[in-house]
């Protein structure tokens, strides 16, 4: 079934510590994002990609890092982890609407991050 | 760049009463407007969505409505159930999505 996988699911690390936060998806789809959301509050957008070699910034972009080298893999990395990090961040994916897609976005289960 | 605002922040309502979340955009050009349902510790769901096309869509008990010259658009739940109580997002998209900043619904027993 196609899906958005992120892992891990839960996260406690210390302060400093180098993080890399996995999400894959089977969805087919060109676009991914990363946003970064405290529990039944706001969604931020921390980073967006429209496809392989591409990857913006959005609004807390800083002191985080994405690739997509590969289609379905937008992993996001946090250089040097703070307890400010702690929150829940949820990757998601959409359909390009200019190569005839619908644009519907789907999230994942999110990963939830706890920074000591 | 777009800007979302979403009303109210907080809802309650009776079992098998209306509830409606409306939001604003700013950004003429966005076409696309989802909606997303998140019960706690879950995953932001769409639920319904509407193109800049429509004015109305309809599923179930559900509905959106779009008014694109005020640029405003709602999400009507009817005849509420427990079930629903949850965390409303709305969203604004022509390429990026912009977020409302959600809407807590409580439907009581």
């Amino acid at each position: 079934e196609a899906d958005i996988y992120q892992t891990p699911r839960y996260l406690v690390i210390g302060t400093g510590k180098k993080i890399t936060l996995e999400c894959s998806q089977t969805m087919g789809h060109d676009k991914m994002y990363w946003y970064q959301q405290d529990p039944g509050m706001e969604l931020h957008l921390i980073h967006y990609s429209y496809g392989v070699n591409s990857t913006e910034k959005g609004d807390l972009s800083s002191e985080s890092t994405v690739s997509r080298i590969r289609t379905e893999h937008f992993p996001l990395t946090l250089e040097s982890a703070r307890p400010s990090h702690t929150s829940q961040y949820l990757c998601a994916s959409s359909d390009n609407l200019l190569a005839g897609g619908y644009n519907e976005q789907f999230f994942g289960p999110g990963t939830r991050l706890t920074v000591l | 760049g777009e800007n979302v605002e979403q009303h109210p922040s907080t809802l309650s309502v009776q079992e098998g009463d209306s509830a409606v979340i409306k939001c604003t955009y700013s950004d003429s050009a966005s076409n696309y407007f989802p909606w997303y349902k998140q019960e706690l510790g879950k995953r932001p769901q769409l639920i319904i969505d509407i193109r800049s096309n429509v004015g109305e869509k309809k599923d179930q008990r559900i509905a959106v409505t779009l008014n694109k010259t005020a640029k405003h658009f709602s999400l009507h739940i009817t005849e509420t159930q427990p079930e629903d109580s949850a965390v409303y997002f709305c969203a604004a998209s022509q390429n990026q999505f912009y977020f409302g900043t959600g809407t807590s619904l409580t439907v009581i027993p």
